[in-house]
């Protein structure tokens, strides 16, 4: 199972909105509902962003928003904030009852 | 709230073996599904194996088919990562994970035990 692919390395400026693209196949992104996002801070534990492509879990704030269309996922950020600065990773249930993760994407605020 | 503790890492040569427990407390264990996530260092994560909540579906990497096992013990509510034939691509910390009851997604994770395999 190959890692689904994401863009290494996003930016934008402090209230901007930004885009993470997550591409896979039709066995996994494109399998079923089960898209998740996790975001990690440096020498952090990743914690639960988006569930089931566009569900937030409780806490986690509106600005984070998910959707999917194909075999494509994406986790949009608006009005981005400094401690929005982490790495991100998508994931994936498939069609063999294994997951599959993102290669991660870095996101910076400018 | 929701803990998991994992334990068991260390340093081990090419070739050793390794157990990592992860023990959960404050929710239903024996109800919840789990999951054994890896991170090697300044890599991304990558999914290991999973294992249902009453341990008789189990998954993994198909790239680690054969050398992990993992199984649970929920009279303990602890979950673990049987590994053999370590090598130095398995170094990395791992997380284990619990997988939400309905739906593939993970929820809380631990805070990881590192393992490094040297030659």
């Amino acid at each position: 199972q190959s890692a689904l692919t994401q863009p290494a390395s996003v930016s934008g400026s402090p209230g901007q909105s930004i885009t993470i693209s997550c591409s896979g196949t039709s066995s996994d992104v494109g399998a079923n509902k089960y898209v998740s996002w996790y975001q990690q801070h440096p020498g952090k534990v990743p914690k639960l962003m988006i569930s089931d492509v566009s569900n937030r879990p409780s806490g986690v704030s509106n600005r984070f928003s998910g959707s999917k269309s194909g075999n494509t996922a994406s986790l949009t950020i608006s009005g981005l904030q400094a401690e929005d600065e982490a790495d991100y990773y998508c994931s994936s249930y498939t069609s063999s009852s294994t997951y599959v993760f993102g290669t991660g994407t870095k996101v910076t605020v400018l | 709230e929701v803990q998991l503790v994992e334990s068991g890492g260390g340093l081990v040569k090419t070739g050793g073996s390794l157990r990592l427990s992860c023990t959960a407390s404050e929710f239903t264990f024996s109800v919840y599904p789990m999951n054994w996530v890896r991170q090697a260092p300044g890599k991304g994560l990558e999914w290991v194996s999973s294992i249902s909540s009453g341990g008789n579906s189990i998954y993994y990497a198909d790239s680690l088919k054969g050398r992990f096992t993992i199984s649970r013990d929920n009279t303990k509510n602890s979950v673990y990562l049987q590994m053999k034939s370590l090598r130095v691509e398995d170094t990395a910390v791992y997380y284990c994970a619990r997988e939400t009851r309905h739906g593939f997604n993970m929820d809380y994770w631990g805070q990881g035990t590192l393992v490094t395999v040297s030659s």
